[in-house]
């Protein structure tokens, strides 16, 4: 069975931007999760997607959006990209939201 | 402020050696679990705990939650350069579908 896939896996944007990164979680998954991880700190939850619903939302500013499809994939929306955005996002799907979250590989955004 | 505190931030020891990282919250955990992380990848689940004083074992590693649930311990057993990389400790708490992780604890392991 195939894990959590996101794509693309690098991406370079410039200042201003808007970026949008996607997830396909675990078949039989439904709890889709996004987390941005900046170099030297532990992954930060930006939202968690369940059934297609927005669940929880972490301290982010509205340039950060999400949405879940209803194969449960997912994808998240930067706008007006900064320069502070540059990070690894992680994306992570689970069966009910609090459980073990299992994590794909990252997209590597770097804003110029 | 950091709901999750790991210590410590890194840790540097000798092959063969037994090593234990820590993970305290100020809050009663739902659920506490432990991944690793190689550098710029994703996270790899290594257990779960959700019982207080719950005790898990896989292969040389071992994680405690205490009777609390507020204080995790991840110990190492005689560790192997095979155990390098970054531990952290992620947790949801009651009432909230936010799920926090700690600052992670840098492990290099020296052959």
């Amino acid at each position: 069975d195939a894990g959590v896939t996101q794509s693309p896996t690098h991406l370079i944007k410039t200042r201003g931007q808007q970026v949008t990164l996607r997830c396909s979680p675990i078949s039989g998954h439904k709890s889709v999760s996004w987390y941005q991880q900046v170099l030297g700190q532990g992954p930060q939850f930006i939202f968690q997607y369940y059934e297609k619903e927005e669940r929880g939302r972490g301290n982010f500013p509205d340039r950060f959006s999400a949405r879940q499809f209803p194969n449960y994939s997912s994808e998240l929306n930067v706008n007006a990209l900064l320069l502070g955005d540059s990070a690894l996002y992680l994306c992570a799907s689970s069966f009910q939201g609090r459980d073990i979250q299992y994590f794909g590989a990252g997209t590597r955004l770097s804003v110029l | 402020s950091q709901e999750l505190e790991q210590s410590p931030q890194s840790l540097i020891v000798q092959e063969g050696k037994n090593l234990t990282i820590n993970c305290t919250s100020s809050k009663t955990l739902y659920g506490l679990y432990w991944y690793k992380q190689k550098y710029g990848e994703g996270l790899i689940f290594l257990m779960m705990l959700q019982k207080g004083g719950e005790e898990k074992s896989h292969e040389k590693i071992t994680a405690k939650l205490d009777e609390k649930k507020q204080q995790s311990s991840l110990h190492i057993t005689a560790s192997q350069p095979s155990h390098a990389g970054i531990y952290l400790c992620g947790a949801a708490f009651s009432g909230t579908y936010k799920y926090i992780f700690g600052t992670g604890t840098r492990l290099k392991v020296l052959a």
